[in-house]
């Protein structure tokens, strides 16, 4: 496709249990980045990717999350121990060069239980 | 701490007259803003940006201010249509990590036909 591709779309996890989130994104575009949305709040930036530089990973809440872009496209975002605070939509969105337009994703709605 | 503050969390306008959102930061080191649109189930979508170097950017209906004196930002739609109900975020970033936007709440706007 054409956008920024996301899945599952949706994901009902047990507290505890491991997850991973995929994003597939614009083909061509060096730029990829993870955001989440809680519930009644802004996206919250969370790692940010660019070609092969290091990525900027300031924005992971915890040592439980880490993400991976494997060939410079596709990014897997990974949750360990879930928790229910982890419950979110998590948006991926790529750019064809840093601080360009930045395409997003229509998310990853994550529901810890 | 917010540093990106959309104090309405919703608006409702009518068709036709002008829908005004406001936007508030505290980082005086943010040079460029943004307005994304969101639709419920979709990714957020780029709408309109300004650089710090400018007070007005114009596009079509959408015309985004800046007052940098009193760290404010506004978006403004005429004619509101039906078709701009949605969620607008507010963002910003800084040079050197444009990548990483600042995200506010967002503000629900429906336009009454």
């Amino acid at each position: 496709g054409a956008g920024v591709s996301q899945s599952p779309s949706n994901k009902v996890t047990e507290k505890g249990k491991d997850v991973e989130l995929r994003c597939d994104p614009i083909s061509g575009h060096t730029a990829l980045y993870w955001y989440r949305q809680s519930l009644g709040q802004g996206l919250e930036f969370l790692i940010y990717f660019q070609g092969n530089s290091a990525p900027d990973k300031s924005g992971l809440p915890s040592d439980r999350f880490s993400a991976e872009r494997t060939g410079g496209s596709v990014s897997t975002l990974t949750i360990q121990r879930t928790q229910q605070e982890d419950s979110a939509v998590y948006l991926c969105a790529s750019s064809s060069v840093s601080g360009n337009t930045i395409y997003f994703g229509e998310g990853s709605w994550l529901t810890v239980v | 701490d917010q540093q990106v503050k959309q104090n309405s969390p919703s608006l409702s306008v009518q068709e036709g007259r002008i829908s005004i959102l406001n936007c508030d930061y505290t980082n005086s080191m943010f040079d460029y803003f943004l307005w994304y649109k969101k639709y419920p189930a979709e990714g957020p979508t780029f709408l309109i940006s300004i650089s710090s170097i400018k007070d007005k950017n114009e596009d079509g209906r959408f015309t985004v201010f800046l007052n940098k004196s009193a760290k404010h930002l506004s978006l403004h739609i005429v004619p509101s249509q039906p078709g701009d109900s949605a969620v607008y975020f507010c963002a910003a970033s800084t040079e050197g990590s444009n990548y990483k936007l600042t995200f506010g709440k967002g503000t629900l706007l429906t336009v009454n036909p």
